[in-house]
């Protein structure tokens, strides 16, 4: 099983600033990598898939970079709306895995 | 619109049974394969299940393996997990969850999520 870790676990920020959450997979994923913004009380919605393309829906100061074992999620400035919980997943090889998550959090 | 509807959940004794299901619109059904994911009060996100377009194929995680059967009915364009001999670990949310690419198995991001049905196992 690929095992998926994220850091850190909780990241506090200022509205405005940048936030880089990290992702390490155990073994190679290639570019199967996938992130998740998960808000409380709602399902997760796909934010970059491939690890570096950009979903529907969610604007340019999010982007994701990466491949092999070690990937970056980077907010360049953010706003209210994006505090929440990221997960990155990767689905090269079963079993499907994600990371821990990170909470980002107001400072 | 693309939607997945999730029902079935419930408070069930360990050892019990329950089938989650999960409606699909919006898309071609018949097309992707689907997955259940769950989420555990306060925890992160675990994979439980996939199952391929034509219902042929399906893969399990080792926490339900022998215990949690996937299964579709393309006519129908719902996903079912039947779950049996639940134990109180399996208390979750359970979300139902479209591959982004249709014409993959492995190798897609969850494009589409439902809301989520609630599994508790307790006595």
């Amino acid at each position: 099983e690929i095992v998926m870790t994220q850091s850190p676990a909780t990241l506090s920020v200022s509205p405005g600033e940048r936030a880089t959450l990290s992702c390490r997979a155990s073994q190679s994923v290639s570019n199967n990598l996938a992130w998740y913004q998960q808000k409380p009380g709602q399902a997760p919605r796909l934010l970059i898939d491939g690890a570096s393309t950009r979903a529907t829906g969610f604007p340019a100061r999010f982007s994701g970079s990466g491949s092999g074992t070690e990937f970056t999620l980077t907010i360049s400035s953010l706003q209210s709306e994006d505090f929440a919980v990221y997960y990155c997943q990767q689905y090269n090889n079963w079993p499907l895995t994600f990371g821990g998550g990170t909470k980002v959090e107001i400072k | 619109e693309v939607q997945l509807l999730e029902s079935g959940g419930g408070l069930v004794q360990p050892g019990g049974s329950l089938r989650l299901s999960c409606a699909a619109s919006g898309f071609a059904f018949t097309s992707y394969a689907m997955n259940w994911v769950r989420q555990a009060p306060g925890k992160g996100l675990e994979w439980v299940s996939a199952i391929s377009g034509s219902g042929g194929t399906t893969s399990y995680a080792d926490s339900g393996k022998g215990r949690f059967t996937i299964s579709r009915d393309n006519s129908k364009n719902t996903l079912y997990l039947q779950m049996n001999s639940l134990r109180a670990e399996d208390t979750a949310v359970y979300y139902c969850a479209k591959l982004a690419d249709s014409r993959r198995y492995l190798g897609s991001a969850f494009g589409i999520w439902g809301q989520g049905t609630m599994v508790t196992v307790s006595s």
